[in-house]
Parts: structure tokens; sequence; C-alpha cells
């Protein structure tokens, strides 16, 4: 059974900083992962998908990376803004079916 | 392109009351997804539809819980009778097709209390 962990729960950073949100999952037999933003009372939007094939992607100020034989993708945001505070959720799909299986999320804070 | 719609935004029932959401996905996409997110958990899925068969719903408590897609279009998921367990934000989603290539769209939630 897949699990994705997102670690740490919660961060807390200044304004300006830059900052690495880490997910990790179990069964390396993934089509792709993707990371999502979640503000509060509001759905999910995509910020970057990466297939299994790809090591990296890159959209602005963020940069996703993945290593699927170490199970292991990190979210790095450059030059942090209080407009990117919200929750990051990681999410893979397993091969073989259709839905995705997503971490707990890291609720991040960027402090003016 | 309007986004995938739900409604109501929240509700409020108390346990063993039955409730209603519904979901409007976007214009032409064939797969309608709905989640359950409850609060410091990422979200886990109930069931998926293919136009208006089922995909999957291994993880639907069939108990309780049921959901319909009329005409491959709208979609409602209904919980009767409600536990405080339930209380959770309910997320549905839609995609163009089911396959691995194709990227989901999340609409707002629908948040339910059961007291």
């Amino acid at each position: 059974k897949q699990e994705v962990t997102q670690i740490p729960a919660a961060l807390s950073v200044p304004e300006g900083e830059n900052l690495v949100l880490n997910c990790s999952f179990t069964d390396s037999a993934i089509y792709n992962l993707q990371w999502f933003r979640q503000d509060p009372g509001k759905g999910l939007t995509s910020l970057l998908l990466i297939q299994s094939s790809q090591r990296e992607q890159t959209s602005g100020r963020l940069n996703a990376s993945l290593d699927k034989s170490s199970g292991r993708s990190t979210l790095y945001i450059a030059a942090s803004q209080p407009g990117d505070s919200a929750t990051y959720l990681c999410a893979v799909r397993i091969q073989g079916a259709q839905k995705l299986v997503f971490g707990q999320g890291t609720r991040l804070t960027i402090n003016p | 392109e309007a986004g995938v719609a739900q409604s109501p935004r929240y509700k409020i029932i108390e346990k063993r009351q039955s409730v209603a959401f519904w979901c409007n996905p976007i214009s032409g996409h064939a797969t309608l997804y709905w989640y359950q997110q409850i609060l410091g958990q990422g979200p886990k899925l109930l069931i998926q539809f293919q136009n208006n068969g089922v995909v999957d719903d291994s993880q639907l408590p069939k108990d309780r819980f049921s959901a319909e897609r009329l005409k491959g279009v709208d979609s409602t998921l209904k919980i009767q009778p409600a536990k405080l367990e339930d209380s959770a934000v309910y997320l549905c989603a839609s995609s163009l097709g089911h396959g691995r290539t194709y990227e989901q769209y999340f609409g707002p939630g629908t948040r339910l209390t059961v007291t």
C-alpha cells in the first residue's frame, strides 16, 4: 500500500528566505508526482507535475525534484513572500491505478 | 473557462441526520472524483466516475455514503446517517479523462460539521 509522508507538518519562515518542503513515498512504482497548494476555504491548485521519467520541474520561483528510486521529492521555493503562505500537498499517481494518494500536507507561513 | 462548482460551501448537521452535496464539473470533463479531507490530513479518494459509471469506490463507506452521476455531468454525494467522524471537507474534482496524463481540477469544497 502506497503511503505518502510530508515533513515538516508546519513551517514558519521570514519573508525572503529560500525553503524546501519534503515529500516521501513508500512505493516507487508511480506514474507521476504532483505538488498542490491549498488556501484556507479553497480547493487545491496544481503547482507542478513531474512524470516518473523526469528529475525536476520548474515554474517561476518554484522547483520540484523527484528521486523515484529513493522515494523522495522536494519542493523548493525561492525568495519566499507572504502570499506563499498556504498548505502544500504532494500526491503520487500509482501505477495500475488512476487515483492520487496524498500526503498530509505542510502548512507554510511566511512572516513579513 | 468556469471551474468545478460545489454547493453548499458549508453545512452543519446533527449526527444521524442526512446530507447531500452537489458538484458540477468543468464542461467536457468525463471523469469526476469525490475526496474526503479530514482536518490535518490529505484528501482521500471516496469515489471516481468515468462518465456515469463508477471506476473506483473501494474507499467509500457504502453503508452510509452513496453517490451518483446522472447523465455523466453533475454529481451528488449523500451521507445517511451522518456520524461525528464524517466531519470533513468534501472535495470534488474533474479531469478530461481518467488516464495518468490527465490533470485533476478541484472545486472549493464543502465543509461539513457533524455535531
